[in-house]
């Protein structure tokens, strides 16, 4: 399969705790996002990163949430001292600037359960 | 602000009757429209783009710029048609970087058989 990947799919947590997504990218797409949705809701952008280099971060986006993309890789999303209302399915995304605009390529999620 | 109206959250119809989602923006600008469908147990993916003016699988969306709606439509739904609808907009002021996409709260559509 080389569409996106995200790892874990699942994470059950205690408040408090910190906790890390990894997503990695269809492998030639230099644009990568992270998308936060919730139940009843539509993915919520939180950041956007072109190659290694973080362009966008939402006001979603609190001092508690970082995310790097090293060597414009893989990236990572960490939440750290997790809040009950962080708990959510994260979404990462990828494109290309040579393909069509708007086209996303998501992964399937990972789900953040915070007990 | 830039918004994603999408007003119904829960659509049922039967097969073979017609399908109509209705989704409405605001956006001070020229905005790019999409559809986004996620099936069961998929992930979230591309099902058409205004620009394109093309028919996926039956469907079609027109933009239209005086009533601020980019409405999903097809004439004769299939089962196979049942999915979350994401209506989703593209514009220079919507964040979310180069292709940033802001998303409706989306469409659950059931087609009763």
């Amino acid at each position: 399969d080389t569409g996106v990947s995200q790892d874990p799919r699942h994470k059950i947590t205690k408040r408090g705790q910190n906790v890390t997504f990894r997503c990695d990218p269809i492998s030639e797409h230099n644009r990568l996002y992270w998308y936060r949705q919730t139940l009843g809701q539509g993915p919520e952008f939180l950041t956007y990163f072109q190659n290694e280099a973080q362009l966008e971060k939402s006001r979603l986006l609190s001092d508690r949430f970082s995310a790097e993309r090293p060597k414009g890789s893989f990236s990572t999303l960490e939440i750290q001292r997790t809040e009950q209302g962080d708990s959510a399915m994260y979404l990462c995304a990828s494109s290309s600037r040579d393909r069509v605009t708007g086209e996303l390529f998501f992964g399937e999620g990972s789900r953040l359960t915070v007990l | 602000a830039q918004r994603v109206t999408q007003p119904e959250k829960l659509l049922s119809v039967f097969k073979g009757a017609p399908v109509e989602l209705k989704c409405n923006y605001s956006y001070s600008g020229s905005p790019e429209l999409f559809w986004y469908v996620q099936y069961s147990r998929q992930r979230l993916q591309l099902l058409l783009r205004h620009i394109s003016r093309e028919s996926i699988k039956g469907f079609t969306a027109d933009l239209n710029k005086g009533e601020t709606s980019f409405h999903l439509k097809k004439p004769f739904a299939q089962e196979e048609d049942s999915a979350m609808y994401y209506c989703a907009l593209s514009g220079r002021y919507s964040g979310g970087g180069a292709d940033g996409l802001t998303f409706g709260k989306g469409t659950h559509l059931i087609i009763q058989p």
